[in-house]
Formats: structure tokens, sequence, C-alpha cells
């Protein structure tokens, strides 16, 4: 799988929209570009996944560039609830032990009054 | 979505025991995983669970010190053996579903005296 590179942490005031930033210069043609929340002590959550065209749903959006080399998350409406580790991951299709998640250091995101 | 659940959520065990950890999920899925999580780190991936079959460990895992059992679709084992402190960690079931997207269950939280 390629590898992700994500700043370390960032600060977002609630109500204004949290854009979180991941590079993924190596990504292969079959690779698709997933993101995760890790609220502290719970299991990561998975929030969107995209190959080539933005997406959108209820809890994000995400921007992948045309050369698909880096993406960015969009939470439009930050609130407290949204405080948590966020993991831009790049990951095959399902193709058996291939389509596993490895996880980097991911961005810290903090939403403040 | 599915729904993961695992028992137990969370223990505090002597040194030298052995623990098993239940993971069970509300319908089929195509892969299931085994993740640890130490304090302050990123997930690490341990193993995949193989239906009917040994498990698939990661660098660094083997099976002597993490066995794992999955007899069908929808259910997993991991025991973490002959514990030491070193293994205090969230120990985290994950499942792909048909649709191709990895989810996580909430993790137990081993502590080891």
């Amino acid at each position: 799988d390629a590898k992700t590179t994500q700043p370390t942490s960032m600060d977002c005031a609630e109500g204004r929209a949290a854009n979180l930033p991941c590079n993924h210069s190596t990504i292969s043609g079959n690779e698709y570009v997933y993101w995760y929340r890790q609220i502290h002590s719970q299991g990561p959550q998975y929030i969107i996944h995209g190959l080539k065209n933005n997406e959108t749903n209820e809890m994000a959006s995400l921007i992948i560039t045309e050369d698909r080399k880096s993406s960015t998350l969009i939470l439009p409406h930050a609130t407290l609830r949204d405080t948590a580790v966020y993991y831009c991951i790049v990951r095959v299709s399902n193709t058996g032990t291939a389509s596993k998640l490895t996880f980097g250091t991911g961005t810290r995101l903090q939403v403040t009054l | 979505s599915a729904v993961i659940s695992q028992k137990p959520s969370r223990d505090i065990c002597q040194r030298g025991t052995s623990l098993t950890i239940q993971c069970q999920v509300d319908s089929q899925v195509t892969m299931m995983f085994w993740y640890r999580q130490q304090p302050g780190q990123s997930l690490t991936l341990i193993a995949t669970a193989n239906q009917g079959s040994e498990a698939t460990y990661e660098s660094g895992f083997v099976i002597d010190k993490f066995p794992i059992s999955r007899p069908n679709l929808t259910f997993s084992t991991l025991t973490v053996s002959n514990m030491s402190p070193e293994d205090s960690s969230i120990y985290l079931c994950s499942v792909v579903m048909v649709s191709e997207t990895q989810y996580f269950g909430p993790g137990t939280r081993l502590l080891v005296l």
C-alpha cells in the first residue's frame, strides 16, 4: 500500500469547516483513499472513501485531486464532538489480505469554542 | 455498516496468565482482522483471521503468543498468551464487509500488572 503524509495536528473553531489534507503521491491506480477517525478510547470510525471522484456523505466530503496524489477531508461544520485523530489511508480494493488497512499517525484535530 | 461486539470490553490481568478476546459480527463478512493499539500509538495489524484455517500473522507477531481462531464467518477469538506488562494495549477486531468497507469493533482494553 502507498504511504500517506498528514499534518500532526490542526485546530478548528466550532461551526467552521475543518479541512484535513493528505498527501499520497505514490498511490496506485487501484488504490482507494479511505478516511477514518478515532475519538479517544473508541475504535476507529469509518468516515468516507473514494477512488478518483469527489465524494460526499452525511459526515463529510472528500476532495481528490485530478492526479490523485493528494486529497482533503472536509467536515463542513465542525463541532466539539469532531475532536479526534483522523487517519488517511490508501488501500486496494478487496483482494484478500492485501485489503488490510495500514494506519499511520494521523492528524489530531482539536475543535475549540 | 456492521455491528461488531467484543468481549470483554476491558480487563486487568496478572502477568503470566492468558486472556481470550471474542469478536462477534451481526452479518457475514469477507475478512476479519485483529489489531493492537499500544498506549499513545497508532494501530498495528496483528493478523488476518482466516475461516477454518490458521491465521496469517504480520511481522513481529507469532501464533504461540497470539493464537487466533475463526470457526465461522461472523466470530473470531484472539488469545493473548503468557502476558507481560508490555501487552497492555487496546485490542481491536476489524471486519471487511461485502461492500469492501472495513469497520472496527469498540476494542478490548487490557492492563497487565
